[in-house]
């Protein structure tokens, strides 16, 4: 089993949708996890830290599942500038060495 | 957030030439910083994690002597891809971490897009 697996997609929604995105992952030892963004060609951009209690930034709510072993992604009135793959990472506990998924693609449609 | 650079962001070289890729971070000091390399749709694959003042630390596969690092300073790290051959073209990013701020987060560099012909 990967360490961290994420659905590669593509998602494809119409703007204005609500689409979420889980990402599990294998070491109970993990204690950070981020999502980033990454655009066509470019270089992973971070979007936000996901925090135990979870956390929400405008259109964008990340939340934490320890028990279960995953994190979510949800994001609200989706724009045509969601359009990306976004990368969950985890980071385990002393190594500070980040783990990624390999992504999921959104793409929001007109 | 942080800043980190890479230079160059594009190389075209021939088969059998040595490429020298340039990870500064601007604003932060960076013990740690990571290389990675990333094919076409594929993940980001972590090759080595580049440890200022010593030996970098190499992912199962990766060829230390395929893939030079050094991390000469706390705002320097180069990875040498030497005698390149086509398989090598891809896309090599770095990322550090600001240690200063207690946080995990990774800042990427831009990238580099390494062509061999």
């Amino acid at each position: 089993r990967k360490e961290v697996e994420q659905d590669p997609g593509p998602f494809n929604v119409p703007e204005g949708a609500t689409v979420a995105f889980n990402c599990t992952y294998s070491n109970s030892a993990s204690q950070s996890f981020f999502w980033y963004r990454q655009d066509c060609r470019k270089e992973p951009k971070l979007l936000m830290s996901v925090y135990s209690s979870g956390n929400e930034d405008g259109r964008f709510t990340a939340q934490l599942n320890r028990a279960s072993q995953y994190i979510s992604l949800l994001i609200r009135d989706s724009k045509l500038s969601d359009s990306a793959t976004y990368l969950c990472v985890v980071i385990s506990g002393g190594s500070y060495i980040p783990t990624f998924g390999r992504g999921t693609s959104l793409i929001v449609h007109p | 957030g942080a800043v980190v650079s890479q230079h160059p962001s594009w190389v075209i070289c021939k088969s059998g030439t040595s490429v020298k890729i340039e990870c500064r971070s601007l604003d932060f000091q960076a013990t740690t910083m990571f290389w990675y390399r990333q094919f076409p749709k594929q993940s980001l694959m972590l090759m080595a994690t580049s440890n200022e003042g010593s030996k970098a630390t190499y992912e199962q596969g990766v060829e230390k002597d395929k893939f030079l690092i050094n991390h000469a300073s706390l705002t320097l790290s180069t990875l040498t891809v030497t005698s390149a051959h086509p398989e090598d073209s891809s896309f090599y990013i770095c990322s550090a971490r600001d240690l200063s701020t207690l946080q995990e987060t990774q800042y990427f560099g831009p990238g580099t897009r390494l062509l061999v012909l």
